[in-house]
């Protein structure tokens, strides 16, 4: 089982729709809980980070974290063309040998339509 | 600010040669990281130094050396390349507060193996 698992897409959402993307993952000793957007062709850069329970809202984008279900999601509201990337969602484990590494998923491919 | 730089932005190798990919960053990190992102598999961890001094394994650390050569820059060094090592690599390098941590990437570096 992979440790951090994303639904690889691609995920096809009509201009101005609700992107909703999704991440399970297999450590619960797991603390920090990121998304990344990558462009074709260039680095990943962070949109969103959560740390508890909930949802945390930063403009369109709102990322919601469950860590009795490991479970943690990122939802873009008014969705437009330029959301269309590769969302990566990392996972962070604090402490021990594991200090400093950040485990990615294989990334969702999001295609917004006009 | 230039945040995270990498040399070079493409390299052809031949089967068996050497060579160093070079990462530096200009906000006073304390770690830096090295990844590999290949077609459907996320970002693999190479290996990444908590700090100036210290380096430790990744996930994917095989074929690989590093080099941490002071606060601002990290080294990976391939001694022997192999078509395996074909990929696209990244460098990151993050602020730790507390339990929060952000990291920044570099442009990446496109390797080609032959």
């Amino acid at each position: 089982q992979k440790e951090v698992e994303q639904n690889s897409g691609p995920l096809s959402v009509p201009e101005g729709a609700i992107a909703s993307l999704n991440c399970t993952y297999s450590d619960r000793g797991s603390q920090s809980f990121f998304w990344y957007r990558q462009y074709s062709g260039k680095s990943p850069e962070l949109i969103m980070s959560i740390y508890s329970n909930g949802d945390k809202e930063d403009g369109r984008f709102t990322a919601q974290l469950n860590k009795a279900s490991q479970y943690v999601s990122l939802l873009i509201r008014d969705s437009q063309p330029s959301d269309s990337a590769t969302y990566l969602c990392a996972v962070r484990h604090w402490g021990g040998t594991s200090y400093g590494k950040l485990t990615f998923g294989q990334g969702t491919i999001l295609t917004v339509h006009p | 600010n230039a945040g995270v730089t990498q040399t070079p932005k493409f390299q052809v190798l031949k089967t068996g040669q050497s060579m160093t990919l070079q990462c530096a960053q200009d906000m006073n990190h304390n770690s830096m990281y090295w990844y590999r992102q290949d077609p459907g598999m996320g970002l693999r961890l190479i290996y990444y130094s908590a700090s100036e001094g210290t380096t430790d394994k990744g996930e994917v650390p095989n074929g690989y050396n590093v080099s941490r050569l002071n606060k601002r820059e990290f080294s990976l060094r391939l001694e022997s390349a192999a078509p395996s090592q074909t990929s696209v690599y990244f460098c990151a390098s993050s602020r730790t507060s507390g339990n929060r941590e952000t990291q920044y990437f570099g442009p990446g570096t496109r390797l080609l193996v032959l």
